[in-house]
């Protein structure tokens, strides 16, 4: 199991990224995936899930309506939308599969 | 919404000591629970599934064992490289998500 993010960058407060996540090594159209990301200094936080299929959707609450998850199984990416920044947004996004993480990416939100 | 609580949330050891770190769920969960090691400016690394079973490559100087509400990571001789933060991880079937603990950083004495 591979799991690349890329993405990440430093943007100003309000503007959007998006993140992809690049998987191999399984049969990507069969698993339900996650995005979780780590504040500098901070803890674990769940962010947002996609089923198999790309029907069923959950978002973390900090979210806010803000983020926006989607894949595509014929080229085997996940992905997260990311709008409206605010500097709490900051941090080290990672790709999960079940217990299976990805190196992360990180994300800077700052002016 | 299940909530785990590590503790302690820092724990001084020397090397060769014995390490016990907890993870306390508010709800049972049967043994679907993870343990991960942390080390800084790295992805965090699975230890420990279903509460007992080690991953592949991990020493067998760490093991976990619990069911329901109260998992213990247990590290039987610390090892330079042993000193990192560790979490607890639990996969939420319905709605969909992962609660984590909030770690426990494990330190040199």
């Amino acid at each position: 199991v591979q799991l690349v993010e890329s993405g990440g960058g430093v943007v100003p407060p309000g503007r959007s990224l998006r993140l992809s996540c690049a998987a191999s090594g399984f049969t990507f159209r069969s698993y339900g995936l996650h995005w979780v990301r780590q504040a500098p200094g901070k803890g674990l936080e769940w962010v947002a899930f996609i089923s198999y299929d790309g029907r069923n959707k959950n978002y973390a609450d900090s979210i806010e309506g803000r983020f926006t998850i989607s894949r595509d199984n014929s080229n085997n990416t996940m992905y997260l939308q990311m709008n409206s920044l605010i500097t709490e947004d900051t941090g080290l996004y990672y790709c999960v599969r079940e217990l299976n993480w990805g190196q992360g990416t990180r994300v800077t939100v700052s002016s | 919404e299940i909530v785990l609580t590590q503790s302690p949330a820092t724990l001084s050891l020397s090397p060769g000591e014995r390490a016990t770190l907890s993870c306390r769920a508010s709800q049972s969960v049967s043994h679907y629970l993870a343990w991960f090691q942390q080390k800084f400016g790295q992805a965090p690394r699975l230890l420990i599934y279903d509460a007992s079973n080690r991953a592949t490559g991990i020493p067998a100087r760490f093991s976990g064992s619990g069911s329901g509400t109260d998992f213990t990571l247990t590290i039987s001789s610390l090892e330079p490289e042993d000193f990192a933060i560790y979490y607890c991880q639990l996969l939420v079937n319905w709605p969909p998500g992962i609660t984590f603990g909030q770690g426990t950083r494990l330190e040199i004495k």
